[in-house]
């Protein structure tokens, strides 16, 4: 089965510093993609930054930053120079190539404090 | 250009009703998928519809059914309904179904709640 494990449910950061989501996930598959949305507390989700899972290099948002290890398969978010407007919950999610389908981790709250 | 739209934004229902919620997808979009939404089970795939076709279903009991027309708005709909379909319940589009450039725009759901 394909799952996808955030181990942190919550964590806070101070304004302007950086901090670091992690995830990880269980597939046999070789092509896939990897997401990281945010769901802020009016509920839209948004989508923050993906991955190919066939490219090596990792994904880059302005602030937004991804540390892609297939082989570990470990998918981190990384957010520099957090702002209050960062504050939300934040989820990884898993998509096998040939599916609309998106497996979901459990999400991770993220407080930015000024 | 306007986003995905959610209709209704909340409602209550009782045990034992039925209801259907409405997704009408960004234009020109024509995949449309379902997912549940709940503290305890986090976010959980329902149903793919591409073309009025259903792509792909979720491990939901078949009280939980979907259709798409063929201008690409959605309905779902859940029958006889438990305590535990209360719930967020979020409709996302995108261009093209299973594709990645197909990115999921969503919408900002519909909270049911089961009285």
């Amino acid at each position: 089965a394909q799952t996808v494990t955030q181990s942190q449910p919550e964590m806070s950061v101070q304004e302007a510093e950086t901090v670091t989501l992690s995830c990880t996930y269980d597939t046999s598959e070789n092509n896939y993609y990897l997401f990281w949305y945010k769901q802020p507390p009016s509920r839209q989700m948004i989508l923050v930054i993906r991955q190919e899972a066939y490219k090596q290099q990792n994904a880059t948002e302005n602030r937004f930053s991804v540390n892609f290890q297939k082989a570990a398969k470990s998918f981190s978010l990384k957010i520099s120079d957090s702002q209050l407007g960062d504050t939300a919950m934040y989820f990884c999610a898993f998509r096998p190539s040939n599916t609309g389908k998106l497996i979901f981790g459990q999400g991770t709250t993220l407080q930015v404090k000024p | 250009k306007a986003g995905v739209t959610q209709t209704p934004r909340y409602l209550i229902k009782t045990r034992g009703q039925q209801v259907t919620l409405s997704c009408s997808p960004i234009s020109g979009h024509r995949s449309v998928s379902w997912y549940q939404q709940t503290p305890g089970q986090g976010l959980q795939f329902l149903f793919e519809y591409f073309s009025e076709t259903q792509r792909n279903k979720g491990n939901f009991p078949g009280r939980f059914s979907g259709r798409q027309f063929s201008n690409s708005r959605s309905e779902m709909n859940v029958s006889t309904l438990e305590l535990g379909d209360s719930a967020l319940y979020l409709c996302a589009s995108s261009l093209v179904a299973g594709e990645v450039a197909g990115e999921l725009f969503f919408g900002e759901g519909s909270r049911l709640t089961v009285l």
